[in-house]
């Protein structure tokens, strides 16, 4: 199975300032179709998750383009450009490639 | 729009089944496989499996064959997960997503304890 590996685990941030977390896989994520299906999930305290971008850089509809998506292979990157209050809680890389789909361990952005 | 609504929180014993059902509304209910996903409290996101709405194919986790079966209503637009043999380690929120993985359940809460 495929093991996608997240850095950092725990993201303080200030607000009004740029994150960064990187997603690493095991293997990589280039479909025999051609497209990688490397997605980004947050997820607030009690709530569902959301994706946010899908194969790598695609923004979702109503994500704010603050959030961006890039990488290949096996390494992979959500930056947000300028982080807001609403934008704590779990941020999860999620790739489909491969079976099973496999998670980060996940990555916990707080507000310093 | 798109509403995936799960049942409710279930309290289980070791050695017992749960089920779980997921209404799918808002979109075509053939057109997506069903997802099923847990998170242990406190803990990260894991995949159980799929099925196809249409041919009622099933594809699961090899951690998890042989005790999950996945099933599917489309008179009515639901999927169900049902888990046997429970363990204290089932304690898990277990959702259901739909579409490429943009439509999320609220998520069941399922408490294994004797």
């Amino acid at each position: 199975d495929v093991v996608m590996t997240q850095s950092p685990l725990s993201l303080p941030v200030t607000l009004g300032q740029p994150a960064s977390i990187s997603c690493r896989s095991s293997q990589s994520l280039v479909h025999s179709d051609g497209n990688t299906y490397l997605n980004w999930f947050h997820q607030r305290p009690g709530q569902s998750p959301r994706r946010l971008i899908y194969k790598v850089s695609n923004r979702d509809s109503g994500v704010p383009d603050r959030f961006s998506g890039s990488g290949s292979g096996t390494d992979f990157t959500l930056k947000i450009s300028r982080v807001e209050a609403g934008d704590v809680g779990v941020y999860y890389c999620m790739e489909a490639t491969h079976w099973p789909p496999a998670f980060g361990q996940g990555t916990r952005l707080e507000i310093k | 729009q798109v509403q995936l609504v799960q049942s409710g929180a279930e309290v289980k014993k070791p050695g017992a089944s749960v089920k779980v059902s997921c209404k799918a509304s808002g979109y075509t209910f053939n057109d997506y496989f069903m997802h099923w996903v847990r998170q242990a409290p406190g803990q990260g996101l894991e995949w159980m499996g799929w099925i196809n709405p249409n041919s009622g194919d099933t594809n699961s986790a090899q951690k998890f064959q042989g005790r999950v079966t996945m099933t599917r209503d489309t008179s009515i637009s639901t999927a169900y997960m049902e888990l046997s043999r429970l363990r204290s380690d089932d304690t898990a929120v277990y959702f259901c997503l739909s579409g490429s993985y943009n439509y999320w359940g609220q998520g069941t809460l399922v408490t294994v304890s004797s």
